[in-house]
């Protein structure tokens, strides 16, 4: 079955850089994604990638897609107090349909520290 | 107009109420969702409806009923909620099923 797995915690110092994995199980996603949720705020969509694509770089933020691992991951380059969040990976197991469920992982609640 | 906004923000109601939430979008997406998210926990998918016609139910109960009376609306409705009920619901809308989801910022509800 499907399934979108990530680490809870993550600590940094303040204008470091962040690194955030995850990893997934189903192989015919299209699409996987980096949202990110302040406390009491809905989520964010931060940054996408197609399944075709190794990396996506915008800004700050850099995602890297290792297929045959299926691992992706989220670097946040010079780490500021308001990154801190929760940062979920998810995606879109099913490219086709007019309307698919996206599977979130449980979540990476990134810390800053001074 | 790159939002979907849901309405009320807040919502406290009683075991025996009947109250609604709202969610709208003006992006011309056909896709629109209902999920349901707990403290601490990722977002759980509830409805999915595309181009107006119900496409995925999660097997919710039938105290919450959606409702999507145009392209741009979607409605819960809710009847009977449980304490366990309470969580924020969050509105999602996509153009279709391959493309990202926007998130309203949801409705915090706490049943009493």
């Amino acid at each position: 079955g499907e399934d979108v797995e990530q680490s809870l915690f993550l600590s940094v110092r303040e204008g470091d850089s962040s690194v955030i994995n995850c990893t997934y199980t189903d192989s015919s996603s299209t699409y996987l994604y980096w949202y990110k949720q302040e406390p009491g705020a809905g989520l964010q969509l931060l940054t996408y990638i197609f399944s075709n694509m190794d990396m996506k770089q915008d800004q700050r933020l850099t995602v890297l897609l290792n297929k045959k691992d299926k691992h992706l991951s989220l670097r946040i380059a010079d780490t500021q107090t308001g990154d801190s969040a929760i940062y979920f990976c998810a995606e879109s197991p099913y490219p086709y349909s007019s309307a698919s469920k996206i599977i979130f992982g449980s979540g990476t609640r990134l810390s800053i520290r001074p | 107009d790159t939002e979907v906004t849901q309405t009320p923000k807040h919502l406290v109601m009683g075991m025996t109420n009947k109250k609604s939430l709202k969610c709208e979008q003006h992006m011309g997406h056909r896709a629109m969702y209902w999920y349901k998210q707990k403290a601490k926990k990722p977002p759980e998918l509830m409805f999915v409806y595309s181009y107006e016609k119900l496409s995925i139910n999660e097997s919710v109960p039938s105290r919450f009923s959606p409702e999507c009376p145009n392209s741009s609306l979607l409605n819960l409705h809710l009847h009977a909620l449980q304490p366990e009920d309470s969580a924020l619901y969050l509105c999602a809308s996509s153009q279709d099923g391959r493309d990202r989801n926007t998130f309203g910022s949801g409705t915090r509800l706490t049943v009493v």
